[in-house]
């Protein structure tokens, strides 16, 4: 079963205007969520993870039980910031499994 | 070694051949992911490795392909009588085990196969 679901294939907006890329998830414990990126010819890389809370290079993300959501946020893009974008989930620290569960992507572009 | 090192980092290969990648993970990494990455679909898993723990062979999409870990270092993804299918990019990943939810992964820049 998909544990995680990014709905959006593709999104586009404009340098400055916020963007939001949505990712739900399924699991009934309480899970660890990450956003990892992939800029143009790069790494996949961690982006940011939920269990720091922290913002990265503008972005943040807040986990929403109610919900099952972790979107990703940033109130003003950037050009810089077109890449594909995964969401990815850990079943937590008392698991003993080390896997990461990963949407299919988003692919981020911000045009000038 | 700094970071998690895949070879070859391209391979063009005909139907029905054997391909082997190879992975060389961070120092220390006690745990070893394998993934596929494809249009449209993904990072689909496939293989981890987990200390001397038997691996979790789950997500191998079939019978032709395979995987090991000698030494508890060095992995080596082998896929069988290639299909055109089989085409993406293979991606392996490393962590602490016990440190996916601090640190999260670190991905090595992958093998793009393509089956001719």
């Amino acid at each position: 079963a998909q544990r995680v679901t990014q709905p959006e294939k593709l999104l586009s907006v404009f340098k400055g205007a916020p963007v939001e890329l949505k990712c739900n998830y399924s699991y009934s414990g309480s899970p660890e969520l990450f956003w990892y990126v992939q800029y143009s010819r790069q790494r996949l890389q961690l982006l940011l993870r939920h269990i720091s809370r922290e913002s990265i290079k503008g972005f943040t993300a807040d986990l929403n039980k109610g919900e099952t959501s972790f979107h990703l946020k940033k109130p003003f893009a950037q050009e810089e910031d077109s890449a594909m974008y995964y969401c990815a989930l850990s079943e937590g620290r008392g698991s003993t499994l080390g896997r990461l569960y990963f949407g299919r992507g988003t692919q981020l572009t911000v045009w000038p | 070694g700094a970071g998690v090192s895949q070879s070859p980092s391209n391979k063009v290969t005909e139907k029905g051949k054997d391909v082997e990648l190879r992975c060389d993970p961070i120092s220390g990494h006690t745990a070893l992911y394998w993934y596929r990455q494809s249009l449209g679909q993904g990072l689909e898993f496939l293989i981890y490795f987990q200390g001397n723990s038997a691996p979790d062979k789950s997500g191998l999409p079939s019978d032709r392909f395979s995987a090991e870990r000698t030494g508890g270092s060095v992995s080596t993804l082998t896929i069988q009588r290639t299909q055109q299918e089989d085409s993406a990019v293979y991606l392996c990943a490393s962590s602490l085990l016990w440190g996916v939810v601090d640190y999260g992964y670190t991905f090595g820049s992958g093998t793009r196969l393509t089956v001719v």
